[in-house]
């Protein structure tokens, strides 16, 4: 039972370029989220799904898109990376008020 | 709108003595309450929650928070750290029959030997 996993752990892009950060999960848990986390800033909620083909907008949502097709997975994706991006991604799933989160993706935006 | 506030960005204890982290929120209805831990390179881990009953709630490892409600605090606290504690705490809130979390801005809690 793996839980969260994220892929990559770590990542380089230069201003404008695309990526996908991916996420997955075995727990058959139907809420997952996207956070960013920033020095003095805690975690900010970028987007989230409710269950497969359901996803909404957190509190930081622009400069992302996500979309859910399955359970198990819920992408996130930059579609034009600016340095502001620089950040740790986490993906989480939650099960009763409790959230489960992944080992993190650190991202630099150069 | 609910906000959690952490007042203390940086903790450091001596290895034994206690220490308390303060955590207190804003929310115009009733929320649950959570402390969550981040140990260094890694994704957080729920420490312990506060959903209804016992206002004093404890974690397997000796910490333990208590829910005022009066004051909105859920303030964290262990007797006696060890160098294993050292970490960073987030204090988070969410609504009932809300499932998203807001979570505070942490604190870094570093342990003096």
């Amino acid at each position: 039972n793996a839980g969260v996993t994220q892929t990559p752990k770590f990542q380089v892009l230069k201003t404008g370029q695309s990526m996908t950060l991916q996420c997955a999960q075995d727990m058959n848990h139907e809420y997952m989220s996207w956070y960013r986390q920033d020095p003095g800033m805690g975690l900010r909620l970028i987007h989230y799904s409710v269950g497969a083909g359901i996803t909404d907008q957190g509190e930081v949502p622009n400069g992302y898109n996500v979309s859910r097709s399955t359970t198990e997975d819920f992408p996130l994706r930059l579609l034009s990376a600016a340095p502001s991006q620089t950040s740790v991604y986490f993906c989480a799933t939650r099960l009763d008020y409790e959230q489960y989160f992944g080992p993190g993706t650190r991202l630099t935006v150069t | 709108a609910q906000s959690v506030t952490q007042l203390d960005s940086q903790v450091p204890v001596f290895e034994e003595a206690p220490v308390e982290l303060r955590c207190n929120y804003s929310s115009s209805v009733s929320v649950y309450l959570f402390w969550y831990v981040q140990y260094p390179n890694q994704g957080l881990q729920l420490l312990l929650k506060y959903l209804s009953g016992s206002t004093l709630v404890e974690s397997i490892n000796g910490f333990e928070a208590e829910f005022n409600k009066s004051q909105t605090s859920f303030h964290l606290r262990k007797p006696s750290v060890h160098i294993s504690d050292t970490a960073e705490y987030f204090c988070a809130i969410s609504n009932f029959g809300n499932e998203k979390l807001t979570f505070g801005t942490g604190t870094r809690l570093t342990i003096i030997p």
